[in-house]
């Protein structure tokens, strides 16, 4: 049972870019969990999504940052027309029910804007 | 709202001892769990141990226990005989009653001495 899968792990966009975040749950997991985490500092909720549904987004800049959880495929967190300040660490956690006892996260993918 | 505070930013034991990491906690929430994480240098978020708040002991994971104390809404993390692969980077983080997402605290390097 492969873990939560991120891709790329690496990114590097040029101010004004798209960038695009792919996020793999363990299988069976339906519910999965967005976080930034800017340097020096610790993780910060973006959104939750289940099923093609997004149920908290509280965490989302209100511009240029979307997500979405398809019925087929990965999650993809989406920021468009990239500044320096969206350079950062983002990860993807995944949980099988919404009330988990553990976690599981994948690696991450430092997104860097040059 | 949710609130995790690590006091403090930098730790070091010598390789075999055992040390303290602070977590509290403030919540409104009347059930909810407790977690720490692992992030070592190449940055991944390793999971390491779990504490619900009802649960009535404290939970232990290997080298690793949480010192649970609900009144003073603490959840210290224990690392017995200290290894210097345990130098990282410890992450505190609650999770509230309706579902899994996680509100984490600033960190704290822990640094192992030989």
């Amino acid at each position: 049972n492969a873990g939560v899968m991120q891709n790329p792990r690496h990114l590097v966009r040029r101010r004004g870019q798209e960038a695009r975040l792919r996020c793999s749950p363990m299988k069976g997991h339906s519910h999965v969990y967005w976080y930034r985490q800017l340097p020096e500092e610790g993780l910060k909720f973006m959104v939750y999504l289940q099923k093609e549904n997004i149920i908290d987004e509280s965490g989302m800049p209100k511009e240029r940052f979307s997500a979405e959880f398809p019925k087929e495929g990965p999650s993809i967190l989406r920021i468009q027309q990239v500044v320096r300040g969206d350079s950062a660490a983002y990860f993807c956690a995944s949980s099988p029910t919404a009330a988990n006892t553990e976690a599981f996260f994948g690696q991450g993918t430092r997104l860097t804007v040059v | 709202a949710q609130k995790i505070t690590q006091t403090q930013p930098g730790m070091f034991v010598q390789e075999k001892e055992a040390v303290t990491l602070d977590c509290t906690y403030d919540t409104s929430d009347p059930s909810y769990g407790l977690f720490w994480y692992k992030q070592p240098s190449s940055g991944e978020m390793i999971f390491l141990i779990y504490q619900g708040s009802y649960d009535q002991q404290n939970a232990t994971e290997g080298r690793y226990s949480l010192n649970f104390q609900k009144a003073r809404k603490s959840a210290n993390l224990v690392i017995s005989a200290s290894q210097l692969g345990d130098s990282a980077m410890y992450f505190c983080a609650q999770q509230g009653t309706s579902y899994g997402k996680l509100t984490f605290g600033q960190g704290t390097i822990l640094t192992v001495h030989p």
